[in-house]
């Protein structure tokens, strides 16, 4: 029972490199969110998806994009990375809101990424 | 805006005594409430939730919460600590006010629980 799968777990990039986190979910979920978790600070909000094809910026968007081509995948972009982007991304998914029964998040394990 | 407070950094409590951790939240609409808890290395899990009804909602491991609407509080309790509930914790909200926000979840900074032997 894989839930939310998170690729890589661990990565170091260099100032300017470009690289991608994959989301991955089973549990055909419509909601699905990218956050950063810094010390101090909690989550915050990167991007989020309502279904397939949609995207939407969160709280800190500025420095990523994102991609949802398919349901079950949520991919994170970092065009040019820099040492503030240093964190640790969690990837989360959730069944479609209904204001009566509202489902909680499934997180994955996150990805450690350290910018030099 | 809605917003998530959580005044405690760090709370440390004896294995045994009852434990609390402090929640308290700001949104436009009716709230939806959360909890979650998040163990080194792994993402955070569900604990709790509190949608409407009673104001005293349980959940896993022994957890409870009690909705206070009043004092925009939501505050995660147990009787008797144990120390394996050290981890940290996160109090989230989900504003069911305007389209634009209820579709985001706004969590909290987390407070640091040890409980000690």
């Amino acid at each position: 029972n894989a839930g939310v799968t998170q690729t890589p777990k661990f990565r170091v990039l260099k100032t300017g490199q470009s690289m991608t986190l994959l989301c991955a979910q089973d549990m055909n979920h419509e909601y699905m969110y990218w956050y950063r978790q810094d010390p101090g600070m909690g989550l915050r909000l990167i991007h989020y998806s309502v279904g397939e094809g949609t995207t939407a910026k969160g709280e800190v968007p500025d420095g990523y994009n994102v991609s949802r081509l398919k349901k079950q995948n949520f991919l994170l972009g970092l065009e040019s990375a820099a040492p503030s982007q240093t964190s640790v991304y969690f990837c989360a998914s959730s069944s479609q809101t209904d204001p009566l029964e509202d489902q909680p998040q499934h997180f994955g394990d996150g990805t450690r990424l350290s910018i030099l | 805006a809605q917003s998530v407070a959580q005044p405690e950094d760090q709370v440390n409590v004896a294995e045994g005594n009852p434990l609390t951790v402090k929640c308290t939240y700001s949104v436009s609409g009716n709230p939806y409430l959360f909890w979650y808890v998040q163990y080194p290395n792994r993402g955070l899990q569900f604990l709790l939730k509190y949608i409407t009804g009673d104001n005293l909602v349980k959940g896993s491991y022994g957890f409870e919460a009690e909705f206070n609407k009043s004092q925009t509080s939501f505050h995660l309790k147990k009787p008797s600590a144990l120390v394996s509930d050290s981890a940290l914790y996160f109090c989230a909200v989900r504003d069911m006010g305007p389209k634009t926000s209820y579709d985001k979840v706004i969590f909290g900074p987390g407070t640091s629980l040890s409980v000690i032997p």
